[in-house]
């Protein structure tokens, strides 16, 4: 597809873990990121992945990359209700650094 | 730390109008993005600009949409007659060096409501 595919929604109790999950389109994309949005704010930076490697692990925060399926997931350990967002993943396309976003996966953490 | 920032954080307007949204990148960046969000849907991308030109632009951005850099540090987006389906959250990005493979920074956003 020519689409950047999550799923929509995601409940998660506090302490379990979270997985989004993410199909790409372009399977040359050098990076691949992961970008939260809190709501009424704006897109902060989460981490991000580069397309040589299949793992990045940052503090609660692991990402998974299997380039054979275009297929990218974020998991966050110990989830907290901070962690309440919508998290989008984004690849460049070929072109002049545009982003191109997923739809979002809302996650809510319930107590 | 560095952050890009954006003014007003929200912007509303009469259709017609013109409106002019503000930025300040990240100092040492040399490329500069404007992306925009309608309420509930993706992100999508509007125009990329470097070198004081556009290196690229979407189908969004028709002869409505301006971009300019006026000085050394701001980055304006300016929408010259606005219409109600320019109502939207308007976010500013930058990014230090090539494009397609450096990450981009976004701003807060101005949220553009045009009545």
């Amino acid at each position: 597809g020519e689409d950047v595919e999550q799923s929509l929604f995601l409940s998660v109790r506090e302490g379990d873990s979270s997985v989004i999950n993410c199909t790409y389109t372009d399977s040359s994309s050098t990076y691949l990121y992961w970008y939260k949005q809190e709501p009424g704010a704006g897109l902060q930076l989460l981490t991000y992945i580069f397309s040589n490697m299949d793992m990045k692990q940052d503090q609660r925060l692991t990402v998974l990359l299997n380039k054979k399926d275009k297929h990218l997931s974020l998991r966050i350990a110990d989830t907290q209700t901070g962690d309440s967002a919508i998290y989008f993943c984004a690849e460049p396309l070929k072109s002049w650094g545009k982003l191109q976003f997923g739809a979002g996966t809302q996650v809510v953490v319930t107590p | 730390e560095p952050e890009v920032t954006q003014t007003p954080s929200h912007q509303v307007t009469q259709m017609g109008q013109e409106v002019i949204l503000r930025c300040v990148p990240i100092s040492n960046h040399l490329y500069f993005y404007w992306y925009r969000q309608i309420l509930g849907q993706k992100v999508e991308f509007l125009v990329s600009f470097y070198n004081n030109e556009i290196s690229e632009k979407s189908e969004i951005f028709d002869d409505q949409f301006s971009v300019e850099r006026p000085d050394g540090s701001n980055f304006t987006l300016k929408i010259r007659s606005t219409k109600l389906e320019d109502s939207a959250m308007y976010f500013c990005a930058s990014s230090e060096d090539n494009p397609s493979t450096d990450t981009q920074y976004f701003g807060p956003g101005t949220r553009l409501t045009v009545l």
